[in-house]
């Protein structure tokens, strides 16, 4: 049982690339998430899935794009990289129910020069 | 929207001192409150959680307090170790099924030999 799993681990970008930054859960679980974790500012949410077929915008969702391709796979695309996006990404999964834990995969350290 | 403050920003104890991190949010709405640690280079891990049926909760060297009508919250660590150190992550649920958190800045805490 693997959880949550993330990749790549780590990447490093030049201005303008693009790539996507995949995310699989093994826990049947409806929800998925995308974060992104900076210094200091604790974990911004970046785009949602409350279920299969289903995505919306978090707090950061600007330069990012997202899709929920089955119930396990949860993707992050980001179109043209910038410098301000070097960041810790974090995915993560929710239990059945209301009010349940946040499960997160080991992250993904992303570097755009 | 929801806004949680997380004091102190970091913390130092001597081994075997007791550590209290605590939060505030703003969404009376909020009913679910995890803490996450996270070690270096790691994932967020929860450690233990409380709902807002619940004043405390107790898992061994943790316990969780809430005061639902000060919306405040505290996490308490007694008898801390050397492996306790980590920046430790508190978050209040949002949302109409409480699937949503919205996080804390986060605690460094460091336990001194």
């Amino acid at each position: 049982n693997a959880g949550v799993t993330q990749t790549p681990k780590f990447q490093v970008l030049k201005t303008g690339q693009s790539m996507t930054l995949q995310c699989a859960q093994d826990m049947n679980h409806n929800s998925m998430y995308w974060y992104r974790q900076d210094p200091g500012m604790g974990l911004r949410l970046i785009y949602y899935s409350a279920s299969e077929g289903t995505t919306d915008k978090g707090e950061v969702p600007n330069g990012y794009n997202v899709s929920r391709l089955n119930k396990r796979e949860f993707s992050l695309r980001l179109e043209s990289a910038a410098p301000s996006q070097t960041s810790v990404y974090f995915c993560a999964s929710g239990g059945q129910g209301s009010n349940q834990p946040q499960h997160f995969g080991d992250g993904t350290r992303l570097s755009i020069l | 929207g929801e806004n949680v403050e997380q004091h102190p920003s970091t913390l130092s104890v001597q081994e075997g001192d007791s550590a209290v991190i605590k939060c505030t949010y703003s969404d009376s709405a909020s009913n679910y409150f995890p803490w996450y640690k996270q070690e270096l280079g790691k994932r967020p891990q929860l450690i233990i959680d409380i709902r807002s049926n619940v004043g405390e909760k107790k898992d061994q060297r943790i316990a969780v307090t809430l005061n639902k009508t000060a919306k405040h919250f505290s996490l308490h660590i007694t008898e801390t170790q050397p492996e306790d150190s980590a920046v430790y992550f508190c978050a209040a649920s949002i949302g109409a099924y409480g699937q949503n958190f919205v996080f804390g800045p986060g605690t460094r805490l460091s336990v001194l030999p």
